[in-house]
């Protein structure tokens, strides 16, 4: 089944520090998504990228994607104390009418923690 | 702006007891999905609704069963309840059947004694 794999699952920088996370999945694609998850709490969205992108930025966000590796990662520039929280890929496989099915399909995140 | 509204926020039950959960998406949204995460696990989908009919189905347990009314909002009941089945169940909403963007609520947490 498809399914995204995050590694890795625990990371840990300073301040300032540069953050990166990659989420690897099983099957095509529509679109990836990328969700933050304070403790215990709902997920945001942060950004989606689609099959058809390879690079997509939004603030201190930056999202590859390479399709033919079926992989993704997302950077966090300049980190904050703020940042600190577990980061989850999604994807997205197009819906019932393309094959696929109407879910996200989530990884098992990263928890990153970023030290004042 | 409005967000999605999960109930309770916290559910303590014992073993075998029922538990329903509730979920109201953002208004105008017509589509609800509902996730189980388990302590330190991912996301795993359970079972979705479009329109007030099942959308798709995950990983639910028989013992779980959920429906969306008229009002599009959503609930989940389960029976029978297991050790196993403490987690953090959220809803999420979007319109469409639009997956590009899921507002997750901030969950129900469940545990089962």
């Amino acid at each position: 089944s498809q399914q995204g794999e995050e590694d890795p699952q625990a990371l840990s920088i300073q301040e300032g520090e540069n953050a990166t996370m990659n989420c690897s999945y099983k099957t095509s694609i529509n679109n990836l998504q990328w969700y933050r998850q304070n403790s215990g709490r709902g997920l945001v969205h942060l950004i989606l990228i689609r099959s058809n992108e390879r690079e997509k930025h939004s603030g201190r966000l930056r999202v590859t994607l390479d399709t033919s590796k079926k992989s993704s990662s997302l950077l966090i520039t300049a980190s904050r104390a703020a940042d600190t929280a577990s980061y989850f890929c999604a994807t997205d496989n197009g819906g019932v009418d393309k094959g696929g099915s109407e879910k996200l399909v989530f990884g098992k995140g990263t928890k990153l923690t970023v030290n004042p | 702006a409005a967000g999605v509204i999960q109930s309770p926020r916290h559910l303590i039950k014992e073993k075998r007891e029922t538990a329903t959960l509730k979920c109201y998406p953002i208004p105008r949204h017509d589509t609800v999905y509902w996730y189980q995460q388990g302590p330190g696990q991912d996301p795993q989908f359970l079972i979705s609704f479009y329109e007030k009919m099942q959308s798709d189905k995950g990983s639910i347990p028989d013992r779980f069963s959920a429906q969306q009314f008229s009002d599009y909002h959503s609930e989940l009941n389960m029976s029978s309840l297991e050790l196993g089945d403490s987690a953090l169940y959220f809803c999420a909403s979007s319109r469409d059947l639009a997956r590009e963007k899921l507002f997750f609520g901030s969950g129900t947490q469940l545990s089962v004694l």
